[in-house]
């Protein structure tokens, strides 16, 4: 079967750095995303790995490893608004299509 | 039209009813898949349509349908509603070459 792990809740403080682990166990594997979803809102695209490495957009960088079934999501000069959910989710391929599995979720708390 | 649209934003049906939720995404988002959320856990997947033609499924019975349809409209389609049913109904669409999913706002259904 398939499975996503990453940490139920993480707390941090604002200005700083946190790092979201998620490992993943899946057949068909094709790419690692991340997601952010704040309360009552729908889930936004952060980022899309397909290759091992990390790729950076603005304060938000993600990083890869297939060797490893894992990879991460970085989040730098935390503010307020970064409190939400964040999904790690796989693009599994499979019968000619790709098909997106999310993780549980990581509840991000920014404290002043 | 950009993004993706859901309607309704909230519904209550009674068990044992039917239900169809629609969703509207941008020309060229020829990949729609639909998502359950419940609270406090991860969008599960239902089920996915390329081109008007489902491409997969998760792991929901056939009382879950759904359709697309050419101007890159779908529906999900519930029969024999069940009060497990209660959940934000989320839809996503992204273009072929992208990984990205853009995600409505979802709809909330409640069965009592």
């Amino acid at each position: 079967g398939q499975s996503l792990e990453q940490p139920s809740e993480v707390t941090a403080v604002e200005g700083a750095i946190v790092q979201i682990n998620c490992t993943y166990q899946t057949s068909g594997f094709y790419g690692l995303s991340w997601y952010q979803q704040h309360d009552g809102g729908a889930p936004t695209f952060l980022s899309y790995n397909a290759l091992d490495g990390l790729e950076e957009t603005g304060r938000f960088s993600s990083f890869l490893s297939r060797s490893d079934s894992y990879g991460y999501l970085l989040l730098q000069e935390l503010q307020m608004k970064d409190s939400a959910s964040y999904f790690c989710a796989v693009i599994l391929s499979g019968a000619g299509s790709y098909q997106l599995t999310f993780g549980k979720g990581t509840k991000l708390s920014v404290i002043p | 039209e950009t993004g993706v649209t859901q309607s309704p934003t909230h519904l209550i049906k009674t068990r044992g009813q039917q239900v169809t939720l629609r969703c509207s995404s941008q020309s060229g988002h020829n990949t729609v898949s639909w998502y359950q959320q419940a609270l406090g856990q991860g969008p599960q997947f239902i089920f996915q349509y390329y081109r008007e033609e489902e491409n997969g499924r998760g792991n929901f019975p056939p009382r879950f349908s759904g359709l697309q349809f050419p101007n890159y409209s779908s529906e999900l389609n519930v029969n024999a509603l069940e009060l497990d049913d209660s959940a934000l109904y989320l839809c996503a669409a992204r273009p072929a070459a992208n990984y990205g999913y853009t995600f409505g706002s979802g709809t909330r259904l409640t069965v009592v």
